[in-house]
């Protein structure tokens, strides 16, 4: 059965204090593994998408990193507009088109 | 501008009746999903369709129905049989489902 773990659950940093959310994956060939970001009251917004082990996406202060059993989403130097809930999902393991796992997400908060 | 339009935002259901959720998108793509999302809980696949007049039913479909007529348009019935419907619907489209989803904005909805 396919799985997803993001820890932690919630993160309260300063601004300006960087650090790393983390996403466990357990699944039958991985095909893909996604971020998310998601604002309250609001559907994801996508963010990266990650194919193999060793790949690297950076978008302004985020940088999505893959391993064979993980992947982490380093956040440097965040601001207040950062905080949010932040998804991680990889594709079912019954075909391309069979939707996405996710896991529960990790509630950012940045205090200024 | 491309996307997807779920309405309504907010939908207020009376116990035993149906309510149907509506799930546009204007940009062309062939897979369509619905999810459900509850606090503290991961996004739940319900019913996905990769092509018109075809549809799956999800990990949790008990208590739901679609159609897929058209290719823009993936309307989401929640039915009296659903117990506990309360919650955040979110609908998604993606090329082929080897991509990163795009999602709508969210029906929120109540049972009163």
């Amino acid at each position: 059965e396919d799985q997803v773990t993001q820890s932690p659950e919630a993160l309260r940093l300063q601004e300006g204090e960087s650090s790393s959310l983390n996403c466990s994956y357990t699944v039958s060939g991985l095909r893909g593994l996604f971020w998310y970001r998601q604002d309250p009251g609001k559907g994801p917004e996508f963010l990266f998408t990650l194919y193999s082990a060793g790949e690297e996406k950076e978008k302004e202060r985020l940088k999505a990193t893959l391993t064979k059993k993980e992947s982490f989403l380093h956040i440097t130097a965040p601001k207040p507009e950062d905080s949010a809930t932040y998804l991680c999902a990889v594709h079912r393991s019954g075909g391309g088109a069979d939707g996405l796992t996710f896991g529960k997400g990790t509630h950012l908060i940045i205090q200024p | 501008d491309g996307g997807i339009t779920q309405s309504p935002k907010y939908l207020f259901r009376k116990e035993g009746q149906n309510v149907t959720l509506s799930c546009e998108q204007n940009l062309n793509h062939d897979a369509m999903y619905w999810y459900r999302q509850d606090p503290g809980q991961g996004l739940r696949l319900i019913y996905y369709s990769q092509i018109v007049n075809d549809f799956q039913k999800g990990d949790i479909a008990e208590g739901y129905s679609v159609s897929r007529e058209k290719k823009e348009s993936f309307p989401l019935t929640v039915t009296s049989a659903q117990k506990n419907p309360t919650a955040f619907y979110l609908c998604a489209s993606s090329p082929t489902g080897l991509y990163g989803y795009t999602f709508g904005s969210g029906t929120r909805l109540t049972v009163v």
